[in-house]
């Protein structure tokens, strides 16, 4: 069965404009996650949805950021009026079920650049 | 509020010897403790977790971790390093206040001379 696909791959784009960053998880997974990852470091826990469910949106940045996953499957993280600290990989994962000691499945991420 | 810390971004091993990286994380609930792998161009891949019950837990590609409580850490070790080893590491630890998001450490980058 195929994994966590991201699209696009890479993404470059100039400051100011808006993005839109899809994740397509495995199919009947009813987590899926966001996370941002600068270069050298870990996953940033961004935000997450049982179904279509935002449960915590504790860690977007600021209000230019936000998540909807409005069937319980695919979701698009949108950065609005992007900015050159945005520049980051944006990596999706999602998991079979609710809880703390469920596996991850990651995507290959988006690389986003802001010019 | 939990956190992990990895000691040591890079580790560097000969092939065929021990693989020990360290982990560390602080917890106000009993802690849910993993180790993903990451490999070049790829997403992250579980290697192991430790919820409850035996502190010794094994994983794929001959990878173990002992969790322990007295020192808060969770090392990551494999007995005989190969080449294709040569990876990204990162330890996590899952949180169970205001939902179930997973705190992740910087990562250790691990290199296998041949």
């Amino acid at each position: 069965g195929a994994g966590v696909s991201q699209s696009p791959r890479y993404k470059v784009t100039k400051r100011g404009q808006d993005v839109a960053l899809r994740c397509d998880p495995i199919s009947g997974h009813v987590s899926l996650y966001w996370y941002r990852q600068a270069l050298g470091q870990g996953p940033e826990f961004l935000t997450y949805f049982n179904y279509e469910a935002q449960q915590d949106k504790s860690g977007l940045p600021n209000d230019r950021f936000s998540a909807e996953r409005p069937e319980g499957s695919i979701s698009t993280l949108t950065i609005q009026r992007t900015e050159q600290r945005d520049s980051a990989m944006y990596r999706c994962a999602s998991s079979l079920e609710v809880g703390r000691a469920t596996e991850q499945f990651f995507g290959p991420g988006t690389r986003l650049t802001v010019l | 509020a939990q956190s992990v810390t990895q000691l040591g971004s890079h580790v560097s091993v000969s092939e065929g010897a021990l693989v020990l990286l360290r982990c560390n994380y602080s917890s106000s609930v009993p802690p849910y403790l993993f180790w993903y792998v990451q490999y070049p161009n790829q997403g992250l891949q579980l290697l192991l977790k430790y919820t409850t019950g035996a502190t010794l837990v094994k994983g794929i590609n001959g990878f173990e971790a002992e969790f322990k409580k007295s020192e808060t850490s969770f090392h990551l070790t494999k007995p005989s390093a190969h080449m294709s080893d040569a990876a990204e590491y990162f330890c996590a630890v899952s949180t169970d206040t205001g939902g179930f998001k997973t705190i992740f450490g910087a990562g250790t980058r691990l290199f296998v001379k041949a």
